[in-house]
């Protein structure tokens, strides 16, 4: 059990376009979830928490009107990166959580931006 | 700021034998630790936890140790085997025992050798 989706897994867009990851949690109901962004050689790091009906959290350094979040059933978290620039090219990785002793990763969403 | 640390960006081990990785903290309020394992193309998978109130927690091949004097722990896979082979991140958090809001290390490649 306790597995977790992200769609898609690679995209490439041009400049200015938003892009949106989904995050799923296939096989439990997540309260929370978590936004990380890895750049290469760093480790993960994290964006944003976000509670099913509320809305995120953001950490410091992170613009969440560039990062939308909308995280609207236990099942469903979506990230939004809007007006995408090169430097937003990144890998993207959402978790989820059903207790409060682990997160459980998805897979991760390479995004390129050009 | 790098409050997660691992030192060691690879590690080669031969199979049978013991592998340690190893991770430094700098934030002292950190009370929870995880060890995840990564392979290529997939999210972190959850491994082995740790709460500041203990000093060891073993869970099959796998020890996890904390020296909190020292800012320290480790992780030791006894006896490593060639799947072992993946990217090791230790994690840790202060949200009072509980896997909110994770800092992450760098990671270590261990590559466990036939």
């Amino acid at each position: 059990g306790a597995v977790v989706s992200q769609h898609p897994s690679r995209v490439i867009c041009k400049s200015g376009t938003s892009v949106k990851i989904e995050c799923r949690s296939l096989d439990f109901q997540a309260t929370t979830m978590f936004w990380y962004r890895q750049f290469p050689k760093q480790s993960l790091m994290l964006m944003a928490t976000s509670n099913e009906g509320s809305k995120a959290t953001y950490e410091q350094g992170v613009e969440k009107d560039k990062f939308l979040i909308n995280h609207a059933s236990l099942t469903l978290s979506t990230l939004t990166v809007t007006s995408a620039h090169p430097e937003d090219s990144s890998f993207y990785i959402c978790s989820a959580s059903r207790d409060p002793e682990t997160q459980y990763f998805g897979p991760g969403t390479r995004l390129l931006v050009l | 700021d790098q409050q997660v640390k691992q030192n060691s960006p690879s590690l080669s081990v031969q199979e049978g034998r013991i592998s340690i990785l190893n991770c430094d903290y700098t934030n002292s309020m950190f009370d929870y630790f995880l060890w995840y394992k990564k392979y290529p193309a997939e999210g972190p998978t959850f491994l082995i936890s740790i709460s500041s109130i203990k000093d060891k927690n073993e869970d099959g091949r796998f020890t996890v140790f904390l020296n909190k004097s020292a800012k320290h722990l480790s992780l030791h896979i006894v006896p490593s085997q060639p799947g072992d082979s993946a990217v090791y991140f230790c994690a840790a958090s202060d949200s009072t025992g509980t896997a909110s809001k994770l800092t992450f290390g760098t990671g270590t490649r261990l590559q466990v050798t036939l």
